[in-house]
């Protein structure tokens, strides 16, 4: 069974650019998250999907991040226009019961220049 | 609110040691707890976790931890540290923050070395 996928592993950006993360779930995940990790930081909770509606989007940082889940099955993250301070890890997780087991792709690195 | 404290940032072990990770949590209503590894150039893994019932919780590769009410702390050991547990660890705590939802809380991470 697949494992949950972020693409691009690494996308390297300019100031001001717009930046579009994916996120493929596991399959039958209703549930899907998206976290940041900023360097020498903790993993801060972005947001929460429950098939295709937010759940929760209080982590978000402003209006500059856009997410979505189309038909609940893949997740996008939109950031723009990108700035510095959203150079990071974003990390995607998907689970099946709401207690259970996250399970997290690799991440998509994220630096803005 | 909640909030992790992981105490040391970087802990070095000798193969064959204890490996003891520290974990200190905050939390108004019963947590529960979990602790993540990241190795190298993959995603987190979940190691175990506390929800409810018995305080002292095995995981996966030889890991376990025990839930201490008293002291607010989910420490994390393994008897004999082997090469392949070098990684970065986290603790996180989650509670029901509204429907469905158990966001989880994350420490910073510790990076832990393991040498021959």
């Amino acid at each position: 069974e697949a494992g949950v996928t972020q693409f691009p592993s690494h996308s390297v950006i300019e100031k001001g650019q717009t930046v579009t993360l994916r996120c493929d779930p596991i399959s039958g995940h209703d549930n899907l998250y998206w976290y940041r990790r900023v360097m020498g930081k903790e993993i801060k909770f972005l947001l929460h999907f429950v098939k295709e509606s937010k759940q929760d989007e209080s982590g978000m940082p402003n209006n500059r991040f856009l997410a979505e889940r189309t038909g609940g099955t893949y997740s996008t993250l939109k950031v723009q226009p990108a700035e510095l301070e959203d150079s990071g890890v974003y990390f995607c997780a998907s689970s099946q019961v709401a207690v259970g087991e996250l399970f997290f792709g690799e991440g998509s690195r994220l630096t803005v220049l | 609110a909640q909030s992790v404290t992981q105490l040391g940032s970087h802990v070095s072990v000798s193969e064959g040691a204890l490996v003891l990770l520290r974990c200190n949590y905050s939390s108004s209503v019963p947590p529960y707890l979990f602790w993540y590894v990241q190795y190298p150039n993959q995603g987190l893994q979940l190691l175990l976790k506390y929800t409810t019932g018995a305080t002292l919780v095995k995981g996966i590769n030889g890991f376990e931890a025990e839930f201490k009410k008293s002291e607010t702390s989910f420490h994390l050991t393994k008897p004999s540290a082997h090469m392949s547990d070098a990684a970065e660890y986290f603790c996180a705590v989650s509670r029901r923050s509204g429907g469905s939802n158990y966001k989880l809380t994350f420490g910073k991470g510790t990076l832990l070395t393991v040498n021959p």
